[in-house]
């Protein structure tokens, strides 16, 4: 079983330029998230959706959209890509009742 | 004050050493606790979850503290797979999306 699968692994990018960060996930899982991870910030929550359909901001979602057109597939949007978003990005899926977490192998995006 | 807050490390312990983490959180309304390991340049993952009543899995044990609002993991007889970086989240209420990562702490185990 793959999990959650995510796409590119990584991208050197422009900024101003436009990217989509690609996730899907094979479990059937309700809720998926997306998270940055940034050296000495941790893991924060930028964009979460409980159920297809719907979604919800997080701590740092400026600069970033999502979309839930179905269960499986949550992709992650920078419009106009700044070198404040350079990170590492993680997509995370969960039976919503558990509570636990399942990580992507992460997107390293460098913005220049 | 931070949510979740931990101490970054990193910890170096030889091999065979016993090590403990801990983990103090700000909301008192906190329902659930985990801990969750992080190779490097890896995703994270579930190491366990955390109950009131204390849980162990093998060498490691986790404990919850609800009057002072701080969750510890100890690791006995450390190996050198030990070695990583250990994430301690918390969720604020019901539902996934409000679970709070630490930066976490790393551990580094030496031969």
């Amino acid at each position: 079983t793959a999990g959650i699968t995510q796409a590119p692994t990584s991208q050197i990018l422009a900024a101003g330029r436009s990217m989509t960060l690609r996730c899907t996930q094979d479990m059937r899982h309700n809720a998926m998230y997306w998270y940055r991870q940034d050296l000495g910030l941790g893991l924060r929550l930028i964009h979460y959706s409980n159920t297809a359909g719907t979604t919800g901001k997080g701590e740092v979602p400026d600069g970033y959209s999502v979309s839930r057109a179905n269960t499986d597939d949550f992709p992650l949007t920078l419009a106009s890509a700044v070198p404040s978003q350079t990170s590492v990005y993680f997509c995370a899926s969960s039976d919503s009742s558990a509570g636990e977490l399942f990580f992507g192998e992460g997107s390293r995006l460098t913005v220049l | 004050r931070k949510e979740v807050e931990q101490d970054p490390g990193p910890f170096n312990v030889p091999e065979g050493a016993t090590v403990a983490f801990n983990c103090t959180y700000s909301n008192s309304a906190s329902q659930s606790f985990f801990w969750y390991r992080q190779d490097c340049r890896k995703e994270p993952k579930l190491l366990m979850s955390v109950y009131s009543s204390g849980n162990e899995d093998g060498r490691f044990t986790a404990q919850l503290n609800r009057a002072s609002q701080y969750i510890s993991l100890l690791i006995r007889d450390s190996k050198l797979s030990d070695s990583a970086t250990y994430l301690c989240v918390v969720s604020s209420g019901a539902g996934s999306y409000q679970l709070t990562f630490g930066k976490g702490t790393k551990l580094s185990v030496i031969p």
